[in-house]
């Protein structure tokens, strides 16, 4: 199975500030098809998992454009410009390239 | 409104079955793939199982292969998980969730104890 890593696994934040997560995959995420199936995702305390971004750095409906990804090949990372009191919560990257699909430890955004 | 509405979860000793049921509605259903997803608590989600729009294929993660069954009903809008020889390690809140993950229900809680 792809092993997805993140790193931090806790994250401390003053609110305002930036904040970045980093996402390392064991094999390649890029398909056959070209693309790579890397997607965020944020899940707040009590809630299900909610996408963030999909394939890398698009952006899913109703998210601020404060997120934003970026990366390629094993490499990824999440980037919040200014951290609001609403993204606190749980991180996860997952990869959809091969079967089975995994996630990542997750990454516990929390003010500092 | 785009909507996952899981059912079926509950109470059941180790070695028994549950089915769970998810309604979809909003979307066009048969132009999905679609995903059990489950987390165990204080735990991240695992993707359990998949299956293509038309039914023809199905994959499972290995720790439910031979126990679980995906199937769906297009002619409904629903997705099942037919759980059989259930264990301690499958308790977990259990997501239907469609395609690559853009939208999930709520979930609903299997617990698997004596």
């Amino acid at each position: 199975d792809v092993v997805m890593t993140q790193s931090p696994l806790s994250l401390p934040v003053t609110l305002g500030q930036p904040a970045s997560i980093s996402c390392r995959s064991s094999q390649s995420l890029v398909y056959s098809d070209g693309n790579t199936y890397l997607h965020w995702f944020q899940q707040r305390p009590g809630q299900s998992p909610r996408r963030l971004i999909y394939k890398v750095s698009d952006r899913d409906s109703g998210v601020p454009d404060r997120f934003s990804g970026s990366g390629s090949g094993t490499d990824f990372t999440l980037k919040i410009s200014r951290v609001e009191a609403e993204d606190l919560g749980v991180y996860y990257c997952m990869q959809g390239t091969h079967w089975p699909k995994t996630f990542g430890q997750g990454t516990k955004l929390e003010i500092k | 409104e785009v909507q996952l509405v899981e059912s079926g979860g509950g109470l059941v000793q180790p070695g028994g079955s549950l089915r769970l049921s998810c309604a979809a509605s909003g979307f066009t259903f048969t132009r999905y793939w679609m995903n059990w997803v489950r987390q165990a608590p204080g735990k991240g989600p695992e993707w359990v199982a998949n299956i293509k729009e038309d039914g023809s294929d199905k994959y499972y993660v290995d720790s439910v292969k031979g126990r679980f069954t995906i199937s769906r009903d297009n002619a409904k809008n629903s997705l099942y998980l037919q759980m059989n020889s259930l264990r301690a390690d499958d308790t977990a809140v259990y997501y239907c969730a469609r395609g690559e993950g853009a939208v999930w229900g709520q979930g609903t809680l299997v617990t698997v104890s004596s």
